[in-house]
């Protein structure tokens, strides 16, 4: 089984809808992290957790909020969406050495 | 504040030829520096990582990078490619702080 995985792996909505992604990982980590790609701008990081009581913005926050519903639980949510959040999204956690572990991506289509 | 430069969007190779992707970091101290491979439709896989030592770091699928502190880089090689090395190659610095900083990708293309 993946360590860390991701639902739903593909999505498309439409403008205005809210619409939630959903991380769930095995590795026993505190800290996790959603990142978002788009073609030719590498991973950018929109939110991260170092503890279900600890998140912290990242650089591109605005539009989007997160849950951290237990250690093993990191939620994404975009409570109205707009066709430039189409992208791929990522989860990840991190051990302490900063070694980051990735999920599968969420492919989200914003019509 | 930290950087990564990956000054190459894209990269062709021929298969069994030998590789160089080139990562140039900004940062005040020792980073920690990161390879990590995307194949299409997939996440992303740690290649290799160097956090200190001996600065010539080896990693899986045959992949090794050299950390550079005078010219600031942190390159990936591979002395022959193979077909399945064709993925899109990031890499990543981070500075003890919980968070990583990537660069943009350089994807690389074999030829036949």
């Amino acid at each position: 089984d993946a360590d860390v995985t991701q639902t739903p792996r593909n999505r498309i909505t439409k403008t205005g809808k809210r619409i939630m992604l959903e991380c769930s990982q095995t590795k026993g980590h505190d800290r996790m992290y959603w990142y978002r790609q788009d073609p030719g701008l590498g991973l950018r990081l929109i939110y991260y957790s170092f503890d279900v009581k600890d998140i912290n913005k990242g650089e591109i926050s605005d539009g989007y909020s997160v849950s951290r519903q237990a250690q093993a639980k990191f939620s994404l949510s975009l409570e109205s969406a707009i066709p430039n959040q189409t992208a791929l999204y990522f989860c990840a956690t991190s051990d302490k050495s900063d070694t980051q572990y990735f999920g599968p991506g969420t492919r989200l289509t914003v019509l | 504040a930290q950087s990564v430069t990956q000054p190459d969007i894209h990269i062709t190779v021929s298969e069994g030829a030998s590789l160089e992707l080139r990562c140039n970091y900004s940062y005040g101290a020792t980073p920690y520096l990161f390879w990590y491979v995307q194949s299409p439709g997939q996440g992303l896989q740690l290649l290799l990582k160097y956090f200190s030592g001996d600065t010539l770091v080896q990693g899986i699928k045959g992949f090794e990078a050299e950390f550079k502190r005078s010219q600031s880089s942190f390159n990936l090689r591979k002395p022959s490619v193979h077909w399945s090395d064709a993925a899109e190659y990031f890499c990543a610095v981070g500075a003890g702080d919980d968070k990583i900083i990537f660069g943009k990708g350089t994807r690389l293309h074999i030829l036949p």
